[in-house]
């Protein structure tokens, strides 16, 4: 089945430890993201990549960092730098092009930092 | 970033009763995006919009992208106990960066 998985769901680490959260997609698209939700609260954008060795910061980058090495994947670490690192991680791609720039997301990674 | 206003923030309903809930932007989008997320999971697309005034169904569900590209709405028909969650909008810019609502959460009494 096509898709995007995400690995583990759940994640626990002590304070202090960086920690990097899985996201391969198998729908050959071009773009990929990641995003942190927190309780009650809407997305907000981590790092992007639209390219295979390519990507760009968001909006709370900071402590944060990727890689894109391949067109499936794009891990998400997260450093010790990061201050509040708690918190619900998706990862997303689309597919670039006209009238097909839809974003799909997969199922998250819940982060608890003991 | 963008900011994105989504109204209401929480609905409480009755099984049966039609829903409706908005989103407005400070920036045109070109793209519109309305998805559904259950506690825990990721969030699912449920309509996607592409161009101005375009008004789309996908079963009760109904969303417009309004025609000045700054907003666009979600309505629900006859509602049912299943169409509890969280419900977002997200618009698309000219660099492929989307940008969320803070979601509207929706609750259906049986």
């Amino acid at each position: 089945d096509g898709g995007i998985t995400q690995s583990p769901k759940y994640l626990f680490r002590k304070e202090g430890q960086n920690v990097t959260l899985s996201c391969e997609q198998n729908l050959n698209h071009d773009a990929m993201y990641w995003y942190r939700q927190d309780p009650g609260q809407g997305l907000r954008l981590i790092y992007y990549s639209q390219i295979v060795n390519d990507f760009q910061k968001g909006d709370i980058a900071e402590g944060y960092s990727v890689s894109r090495e391949k067109k499936e994947s794009f891990p998400l670490t997260v450093t010790s730098a990061q201050k509040n690192p708690t918190a619900f991680y998706l990862c997303a791609s689309t597919a670039r092009g006209w009238h097909t720039d839809t974003q799909y997301f997969g199922p998250g990674t819940r982060l608890t930092v003991l | 970033g963008q900011q994105l206003n989504q109204s209401p923030q929480s609905m409480f309903i009755q099984e049966g009763e039609d829903v409706s809930m908005n989103c407005t932007s400070s920036s045109i989008f070109n793209t519109w995006l309305w998805y559904k997320q259950d506690p825990g999971e990721g969030p699912v697309l449920l309509i996607a919009l592409y161009k101005a005034g375009e008004l789309t169904s996908n079963g009760r569900l109904t969303a417009q992208f309004g025609i000045t590209r700054k907003d666009s709405f979600l309505n629900i028909s006859a509602s049912i106990p299943s169409d509890v969650g969280i419900y977002f909008c997200a618009g698309r810019d000219n660099f492929n960066k989307f940008y969320f609502g803070s979601g509207t959460k929706l609750n259906v009494k049986p």
